[in-house]
């Protein structure tokens, strides 16, 4: 069973720039979902991906944007990148949407902006 | 929205002993999930919860849905569990997972 992984590991960029980071669901799995984890604080919802749309989304702004691809994996895409954007984004995968499933995380990507 | 409170905020054991986290939550919710976070930063999936006690190996888990809080016990305490431990809640008609801000727990040899 392969589990859920993304890319890439780590990522730099500079205030302004547009950033996609990569995920791919654990095999049978065709929700996904997108958190940020600032420093020192709890995973935040940024949204989520069901059959190739948007199935919730958390209070982040529009230059959040995702994908859900037939094959259910996802990306996120982030523009005009603020300093406040550096965080690590975990993606996540489950069977099902709602709350009816585990949730299982990546090892997610550290963005920092500079 | 719901609030996710948990305690204590840091905590040092000893190898060896027992510890107990606590979840509090502010509403009714479908769903609460515990997680360990390795330095390394990996969130696992510890318990899937949302009523009653489940039981995995030194850990062990019980939600009192009505009450609206959820205990993890560790018992026996290994350096290997160091790291931060998340409770999330899922409200109803919601897919948004609400984390607490964690617990970080440091085992000394």
């Amino acid at each position: 069973e392969t589990g859920v992984t993304q890319s890439p590991t780590h990522l730099i960029k500079t205030r302004g720039q547009q950033v996609t980071l990569r995920c791919s669901s654990q095999s049978g799995h065709n929700t996904v979902s997108w958190y940020q984890q600032a420093l020192g604080q709890g995973p935040q919802f940024i949204f989520q991906y069901y059959r190739e749309e948007e199935n919730g989304r958390g209070n982040f702004p529009p230059r959040f944007s995702g994908l859900q691809f037939p094959n259910y994996s996802s990306e996120l895409n982030v523009n005009a990148l603020e300093l406040d954007d550096s965080a690590l984004y975990l993606c996540a995968s489950s069977t099902r949407t709602g709350a009816n499933s585990p949730l299982h995380f990546g090892n997610g990507t550290r963005l920092t902006v500079t | 929205g719901i609030q996710v409170e948990q305690s204590p905020p840091d905590l040092i054991l000893q190898e060896g002993a027992n510890s107990t986290l606590r979840c509090n939550f502010s509403d009714s919710v479908n769903n609460l999930q515990w997680f360990h976070q390795n330095p390394w930063g990996q969130l696992i999936n510890l318990f899937y919860i949302p009523s009653g006690t489940k039981q995995n190996g030194r850990l062990s888990a019980t939600t009192v849905a009505t009450e609206r809080y959820s205990l993890l016990y560790i018992s026996s305490s290994q350096t290997t569990d160091s790291g931060v431990y998340f409770c999330a809640v899922h409200p109803y008609n919601n897919n948004d997972m609400r984390f607490g801000a964690g617990t970080r727990l440091t085992v000394k040899p």
